[in-house]
């Protein structure tokens, strides 16, 4: 069955440092989604693509965070630099086509610790 | 911001016992979702139901969508200790594009 893959699983880096993520989404997929969950939270919505265009970046701090789909496949999350309020999962999702009318496929998600 | 609120935040019971969690969201939807954490996991879709449906069902799983008081809620009938996850409602907005809109969650231990 075709998963959604996210590397690395988990990151401890420290403040002032760069970090990047990345997400493979199902093959034939779209719409891709990076979500930021908060211990205890429900996940919240950083940036959405639709191909390789940006539909909804709202919620992305672009002071520190720039995230990338060169080709409308895989994508890239970074911070830089990374802050201790940074520390949380970073999940990928993605589905066939944009927005919240469809099912979403989420990856295992990226553990980001930052000391 | 969160639209959906989900009660209770935490739910303990024993196998075999029913399981009911709530959502309650706030603006007008096009549908909403269901979708289970496992500890340290990323979400798995349970279910999906469309503001025109009131009831739906999958496997143990029964969802009611009441648009008119904007609550849903989550059956799992006889639950196992696999059930043992957290649980969120999504809420999707009649925008077209527009991504879901996550709740906080409901903490569901079931114990053997």
């Amino acid at each position: 069955e075709a998963e959604v893959a996210q590397s690395p699983r988990y990151k401890i880096t420290e403040k002032s440092q760069a970090v990047a993520f990345w997400c493979d989404p199902i093959s034939g997929h779209a719409t891709l989604y990076w979500y930021r969950q908060i211990l205890g939270q429900g996940p919240e919505l950083l940036v959405q693509f639709q191909d390789e265009s940006v539909v909804d970046d709202s919620q992305l701090p672009k002071d520190r965070f720039s995230a990338e789909r060169l080709k409308g496949v895989d994508s890239t999350l970074k911070i830089q630099p990374a802050e201790l309020g940074d520390s949380a999962m970073y999940l990928c999702a993605s589905s066939p086509r944009t927005g919240g009318w469809n099912e979403q496929f989420f990856g295992p998600g990226t553990r980001l610790t930052v000391l | 911001s969160q639209q959906g609120e989900e009660d209770p935040q935490a739910l303990s019971i024993q196998e075999g016992e029913n399981a009911t969690m709530n959502c309650s969201y706030k603006t007008s939807i096009n549908n909403l979702q269901w979708y289970r954490q496992n500890s340290g996991r990323g979400l798995v879709h349970l279910i999906l139901i469309r503001s025109n449906e009131r009831e739906k069902h999958s496997g143990r799983l029964r969802v009611t969508l009441d648009t008119s008081k904007k609550s849903s809620s989550l059956l799992i009938t006889a639950s196992r200790a696999a059930d043992t996850a957290s649980y969120f409602c999504a809420t999707a907005v009649n925008q077209a594009g527009t991504a879901l809109i996550f709740g906080k969650g409901t903490t569901l231990s079931v114990s053997s």
